[in-house]
């Protein structure tokens, strides 16, 4: 079972930051926390990952609470393409444990 | 730099036919890892490869097979396909075995008729 959960859809309108939010209360102090997303009929594409730290790059932040039992992805001025299936998945890096997907969030941009 | 790609990108096959899949990785990546994503299960691990080695598996019978070669290109076949393997195969490609940080493909969408 997925160590994650995710409510199973979200909307937001276009220009708005999209907030998605991902519990993970059993998580593991070297267990990262690791969002992709899904677009129809394409393959997952990564966005970001984090341990402890907030983190951002060009596509998203990444907001973890200081328990680390959730987390947080905002896409700060969400456009029409953002629309896609959004996944949180916890994992310790390179380990031999396999990726856990869970059903993800499916978020909705609104014109 | 090219990104993940796998052929064919659809395939038609009938009960009891045998499949292989293609999956070249970004170059530089020696681990590819393959997933079957349906709508009732979602997306599921199948195995991963690294260095011509499989180094993980995920739940599946044995009739799912795969490989890796010197050039880390990676190959699936599923034996003696059922309906319920009509599903969308992604294969990831990553720097290290166990990466995270993975790059996916467009996928083969294979239906079983």
């Amino acid at each position: 079972d997925a160590k994650t959960t995710q409510p199973p859809s979200m909307d937001c309108a276009e220009g708005r930051a999209a907030n998605l939010p991902c519990n993970h209360s059993t998580i593991s102090g070297n267990e990262y926390v690791y969002w992709y997303r899904q677009i129809h009929s394409q393959g997952p594409q990564y966005i970001i990952h984090g341990l402890k730290n907030n983190e951002t790059n060009e596509m998203a932040s990444l907001i973890i609470t200081e328990d680390r039992k959730s987390s947080t992805l905002i896409l700060p001025h969400a456009t029409l393409r953002d629309t896609a299936v959004y996944y949180c998945i916890v994992r310790a890096p390179d380990s031999n444990y396999q990726l856990i997907w869970g059903a993800g969030t499916k978020l909705i941009i609104k014109p | 730099k090219a990104g993940v790609t796998q052929t064919p990108r659809y395939l038609i096959k009938t009960r009891g036919q045998q499949v292989t899949l293609s999956c070249s990785p970004i170059s530089g990546h020696r681990s590819v890892s393959w997933y079957q994503q349906t709508p009732g299960q979602g997306l599921q691990f199948l195995f991963e490869y690294f260095s011509e080695t499989q180094r993980n598996k995920g739940n599946f019978p044995g009739r799912f097979s795969g490989r890796q070669f010197s050039n880390s290109r990676s190959e699936m076949n599923v034996s003696t396909l059922e309906l319920g393997d009509s599903a969308l195969y992604l294969c990831a490609s990553s720097l290290r075995q166990g990466n995270t940080e993975a790059f996916f493909g467009q996928g083969t969408r294979l239906t079983v008729v």
